[in-house]
């Protein structure tokens, strides 16, 4: 069974730490993988795509790495602001063009 | 602003109520999706419209009926539904299906008495 899994489900970091976010999925056979955030009550805000034959993506403050052999990504934030919090969702389309989300890690920045 | 707007934002329904949700992307995009987001649990891939073709149905009972009358616009009709159908709906849209960036809408949150 195709999964993907966020832990931990939630984190809290005092403001200007540097954090890094964590996605483990179960099979290595991926077209992509994208980080979302989710404000409460809203839709959901793409932040960064990572295709399958890439390592890594950057935008400004995040940067998302990518490693399809041991099934995990991971999302850095530099500097964290309180504006970041929100909770953050992993998404793998897999290779039988399967999507699946994980159920998320929920941030809190302490200022 | 994302380009995806949603209507109602909010929505309370009687199980025998009949209601539609409506999508709208002003994006130029080719590809929409309907997502269920229930509490505690992963985002649920829906529907997949390409085209305005079906493309994807993932096992959704019947009770949940798409429409997608042009690529701009997308519906989901409600008929009898059970509160655990109560829910954040979301639409999103995308330039091509699924390997591109989807952007999402608001959602709709949907309460079913």
């Amino acid at each position: 069974k195709q999964e993907v899994t966020q832990i931990p489900a939630a984190l809290s970091v005092p403001e200007g730490e540097n954090l890094v976010l964590n996605c483990s999925f179960t099979d290595s056979a991926i077209y992509n993988l994208q980080w979302f955030r989710q404000d409460p009550g809203k839709g959901l805000t793409s932040l960064l795509l990572i295709q399958s034959s890439q390592r890594e993506q950057t935008s400004g403050r995040l940067n998302a790495s990518l490693d399809k052999s041991s099934g995990r990504s991971t999302l850095y934030i530099a500097a964290s602001q309180p504006g970041d919090s929100a909770t953050y969702l992993c998404a793998v389309l897999f290779g039988n063009e399967k999507l699946t989300f994980g159920t998320g890690t929920r941030l809190t920045i302490i200022p | 602003e994302t380009g995806v707007t949603q209507t109602p934002r909010h929505l309370v329904m009687g199980m025998t109520n009949k209601k539609s949700l409506k999508c709208e992307q002003h994006l130029g995009h080719n590809a929409m999706y309907w997502y269920k987001q229930s509490a505690k649990k992963p985002l649920e891939l829906m529907f997949v419209y390409n085209f305005k073709e079906q493309t994807e149905n993932n096992s959704v009972p019947s009770r949940f009926s798409p429409e997608c009358p042009n690529s701009s616009h997308l519906f989901l009709h409600l008929h009898t539904l059970q509160p655990e159908d109560s829910a954040l709906y979301l639409c999103a849209s995308s330039l091509a299906t699924l390997v591109e960036t989807q952007y999402f809408g608001p959602g709709t949150r949907l309460l079913v008495l």
